[in-house]
């Protein structure tokens, strides 16, 4: 089956400093990526939307320079937060998608991130 | 805007009961719907999905319902086992636009407990 793996499962980082995450898909090519934020007890917000090769589409009220997104490979993405403040601190999920959306998507296990 | 409702946060079953966990949507637009369950601190697993042509689908356990008139889908877990216990999202695809981005729409998601 379809395994994405993402790397941190956690972290915890000092207030102005940057994080990076990684998502990668094992055994398939992930034409698109997503990130996703949760806070507690809430669902799952998407933030942006990345293709191989391509800027990523953030969604509204995201900022781009602040949560910059690599899609070099089709089997590779990142977050970068930068200049983390406490407010930052989440839950963050990637997904693959191998095409469209009745193909499936996987999820990456998430990075639950603290800013202290 | 909160396009994908689950209105339940919570629902207690006992085993071997009937579990039925609820999402409204508002975007007649949506075209492709997928319910996920979630444990603390992982990604969502893929549990069923349903195209807006049917009505019902059916895996196992698992069925899903839905009513495009009223916007509404419905997950039946029959019968429940405690294992079944986590959170519940459903979720929605298809914006209609001129490029489908595949993008999901997340509820607030379902906790669900099931009693021994």
């Amino acid at each position: 089956g379809a395994v994405v793996s993402q790397h941190p499962s956690w972290v915890i980082c000092k207030s102005g400093t940057s994080v990076k995450i990684e998502c990668r898909s094992l055994d398939f090519q992930a034409t698109t990526m997503f990130w996703y934020r949760q806070f507690p007890k809430q669902s799952l917000m998407l933030m942006a939307t990345s293709n191989e090769g391509s800027k990523a589409t953030y969604e509204q009220g995201v900022e781009k320079d602040k949560f910059l997104i690599n899609h070099a490979s089709l089997t590779l993405s990142t977050l970068t937060v930068t200049s983390a403040h406490p407010e930052d601190s989440s839950f963050y999920i990637c997904s693959a998608a191998r095409g469209a959306v009745n193909y499936g998507y996987t999820f990456g296990s998430g990075t639950r991130l603290t800013v202290v | 805007d909160q396009q994908v409702k689950q209105n339940s946060p919570s629902l207690s079953v006992q085993e071997g009961r009937i579990s039925i966990l609820n999402c409204d949507y508002t975007n007649s637009m949506f075209d492709y719907f997928l319910w996920y369950k979630k444990y603390p601190a992982e990604g969502p697993t893929f549990l069923i999905s349903i195209s807006s042509i049917k009505d019902k689908n059916e895996d196992g356990r698992f069925t899903v319902f839905l009513n495009k008139s009223a916007k509404h889908l419905s997950l039946h877990i029959v019968p429940s086992q405690p294992g079944d216990s986590a959170v519940y999202f459903c979720a929605a695809s298809g914006d209609g636009g001129s490029s489908n981005t595949g993008k999901l729409i997340f509820g607030q998601g379902t906790t669900l407990q099931v009693k021994p």
